[in-house]
């Protein structure tokens, strides 16, 4: 099975304040990682697929880059509702796994 | 608008039987790859079944894979999580979802919770 490993764990940042979050994979996966953000008691919400392409609708302030075993996703400009639990996803083969997660709290 | 419900939740005994649903409307059924997603607290975010939209192909983690079927009916734009031989470990919150490209996670429930507990 590919093992995500997300870094950091958690990470405090203001409003207006640009963050990075990193996925790393055991092997190669080549662009086929996914985003997802999650709010306290929500379902997750898809944000990024192919490493770096943004889902419709989802603000432009998020950006993810990446091929082969790292990535990494960006936010820019957080805003209040930025500030949840965020995981990578693998879909290079299964079984579909996820990351580890990174918990994005306001400082 | 886009709805995917479950329902089927509940507290079991293990070496039980549940089944769960996926009502889901709003989207193009028949051309999503349909999933069931659960979450717990120590392991996070985890992958359970996964049908094709032609219901042709199944596919499961070695977790579950002889224990949960998933299936689908097109004809009500519904699918099912049949989970057998429950573990203890099988509690958790359990998401259904659906993607047009089969390995993504585009369209979530709300979530249902199984606890299986004696």
């Amino acid at each position: 099975d590919i093992q995500l490993t997300q870094s950091p764990s958690s990470v405090s940042a203001s409003l207006g304040d640009s963050v990075s979050i990193t996925c790393r994979a055991n092997q190669d996966i080549g662009t086929w990682l996914a985003w997802y953000q999650q709010g306290p008691g929500k379902a997750p919400i898809l944000l990024i697929y192919g490493a770096s392409t943004l889902k419709s609708g989802v603000p432009s302030r998020f950006s993810g880059s990446g091929s082969g075993t790292d990535f990494t996703l960006s936010i820019r400009s957080l805003q209040p509702e930025d500030f949840a639990t965020y995981y990578c996803q693998q879909s290079n083969s299964f079984p579909l796994t996820f990351g580890t997660g990174t918990k994005l709290e306001i400082k | 608008q886009v709805q995917l419900v479950e329902s089927g939740g509940g507290v079991v005994r293990p070496g039980t039987s549940l089944r769960l649903s996926c009502v889901t409307s709003g989207f193009d059924f028949t051309s999503y790859g349909l999933h069931w997603v659960r979450q717990t607290p120590g392991k996070g975010l985890e992958w359970v079944a996964l049908v094709s939209f032609d219901e042709d192909n199944t596919f499961y983690p070695d977790s579950v894979k002889g224990r949960f079927i998933i299936s689908r009916d097109n004809s009500k734009n519904t699918f099912y999580l049949q989970m057998n031989s429950l573990r203890p470990e099988d509690t958790a919150v359990y998401y259904c979802t659906a993607s047009p490209a089969m390995v993504t996670f585009d369209l979530w429930g709300q979530g249902t919770l199984v606890t299986v507990s004696s």
